[in-house]
């Protein structure tokens, strides 16, 4: 089984400051990663598949790279709303599709 | 607009069963694999189980394997979860969602709570 770590657990962000979020595979996944927002008592929504395609309705301050092990989620300035918890997800090694343990990104 | 409306969730004890349902609209319920992912008080988001659009096709995690069994009703555009032997790590919101590997549409969840 293929482990997803996120770093940081938690980020520290002021409004209008850009986040960057952290995701490794344990082995190669290639693109096949997914990124998704979670606020409390929601269910989780997708922002990003395939490591950097959008999703539908996905603001464009939403963006993912990355390959192989390592990937990013970046938001390039922060809104009141995009404060939650972010989860990575790999889907080339499924089932099953594992997910990180998620990075919290709270307002500085 | 795609609907996913879960239902069945409880207090259920130890070795006890329980039975998900999801109901969904706005698709073609039999044109999709399906999924059941979960999330225990907490925690992160665990993927539980999986079926293809015929039902011919059924993915476990390892976790679950033998104690719970997923089956879908493409009739009733209904998707079920049949858990068996529950254990207090069971205990989770469990999500209904489309698609077998990423997922755009989830529903609300449903809690199970596994305690005596």
């Amino acid at each position: 089984e293929i482990v997803m770590t996120q770093s940081p657990a938690t980020l520290s962000v002021s409004p209008g400051e850009r986040a960057t979020l952290s995701c490794r595979a344990s082995q190669s996944v290639s693109s096949d990663v997914a990124w998704y927002q979670q606020k409390p008592g929601q269910a989780p929504r997708l922002l990003i598949y395939g490591a950097s395609t959008r999703a539908t309705g996905i603001p464009v301050r939403f963006s993912g790279s990355g390959s192989g092990t390592e990937f990013t989620l970046t938001i390039s300035s922060l809104q009141s709303e995009d404060f939650a918890v972010y989860y990575c997800q790999q889907y080339n090694n499924w089932p099953p599709g594992t997910f990180g343990q998620g990075t919290k990104v709270e307002t500085k | 607009e795609v609907q996913l409306l879960e239902s069945g969730g409880g207090l259920v004890q130890p070795g006890g069963s329980l039975r998900l349902s999801c109901v969904v609209s706005g698709f073609t319920f039999s044109s999709y694999a399906m999924s059941w992912v979960r999330q225990a008080p907490g925690r992160g988001l665990e993927w539980v189980s999986g079926i293809s659009d015929s039902g011919g096709r059924i993915y476990y995690a390892d976790s679950v394997k033998g104690r719970f069994t997923v089956s879908r009703d493409n009739s009733k555009n209904t998707l079920y979860l049949q858990m068996n032997s529950l254990r207090a790590e069971d205990t989770a919101v469990y999500y209904c969602v489309r698609d077998r590997m990423v997922y755009l549409h989830w529903g609300q969840g449903t809690l199970v709570t596994v305690s005596s």
